[in-house]
């Protein structure tokens, strides 16, 4: 079963607009983390944010925001005041067994993001 | 600068062709990964090792194995390759979930299987 959705497969927005990215994920793990990625098109992938599955409040970085609700179990990724060099890939995963050893880190189909001139 | 190595960016072999993708971290990490990439498909994961010799099945592990020799090494190995492998293949190394939550990448191996 597809543990981590993203289900727009293509998203576009105008410069300097906000923009999210859906997530949703699912588990029975109470301790998990999630992540959101950037690759470009030279295929590094790029962290951008991450939400522990304890913390209280919605992780930001910088005009990253992750929206996470946990009893929806969604984390969707909102970027502020989008720039042209927001073009790119965007990946949401998930890592369950944050108090273990042997935690997965699994990924989402992505979305890609144009941005407008 | 912390790294991971993946061995070849851009590869090509003939179908049944026994082929090797090494990936190298030195960051001393217990946990290594190996994924593909396919358009529309994300990243999947292929296998997963949490320590040395040991390894655990991703999502996508048939025609697959995994080698873990040493710390900072970790093979992937398509024992017959076959045209439904091309694809992009990430390699990535963290510490274990419960010491942090940084997973560093490498940069990526394209393979061709003709």
């Amino acid at each position: 079963a597809q543990k981590i959705t993203q289900t727009q497969p293509g998203m576009f927005v105008q410069e300097k607009e906000a923009v999210t990215l859906d997530c949703t994920y699912d588990t029975s793990d109470p301790s998990y983390g999630l992540f959101w990625y950037k690759q470009p098109s030279s295929g590094e992938m790029i962290f951008l944010i991450y939400q522990g599955s304890y913390d209280q409040q919605n992780a930001t970085e910088g005009r990253y925001s992750l929206n996470f609700q946990k009893a929806r179990k969604s984390a969707n990724l909102v970027i502020s005041a989008s720039q042209l060099g927001d073009s790119a890939m965007y990946f949401c995963a998930m890592r369950e067994g944050l108090e273990s050893n042997t935690g997965k880190l699994i990924f989402g189909q992505g979305t890609t993001l144009q941005v407008k001139p | 600068d912390v790294k991971v190595t993946q061995s070849s960016r851009y590869l090509v072999k003939r179908t049944g062709e026994k082929v090797f993708l090494e990936c190298v971290q030195d960051m001393d990490h217990e946990n290594m990964f190996w994924y593909r990439q396919d358009p529309g498909l994300g990243l999947r994961l292929i296998y997963f090792s949490y320590d040395v010799k040991m390894k655990e099945k991703g999502d996508i592990p048939e025609g697959y194995s995994v080698s873990r020799e040493k710390k900072e090494r970790f093979s992937l190995i398509l024992e017959s390759a076959s045209t439904n492998q091309t694809s992009m293949y990430l390699c990535a190394s963290s510490f274990p979930a419960r010491s942090g939550n940084t997973i560093y990448f490498g940069e990526g191996s394209w393979l061709t299987v003709v």
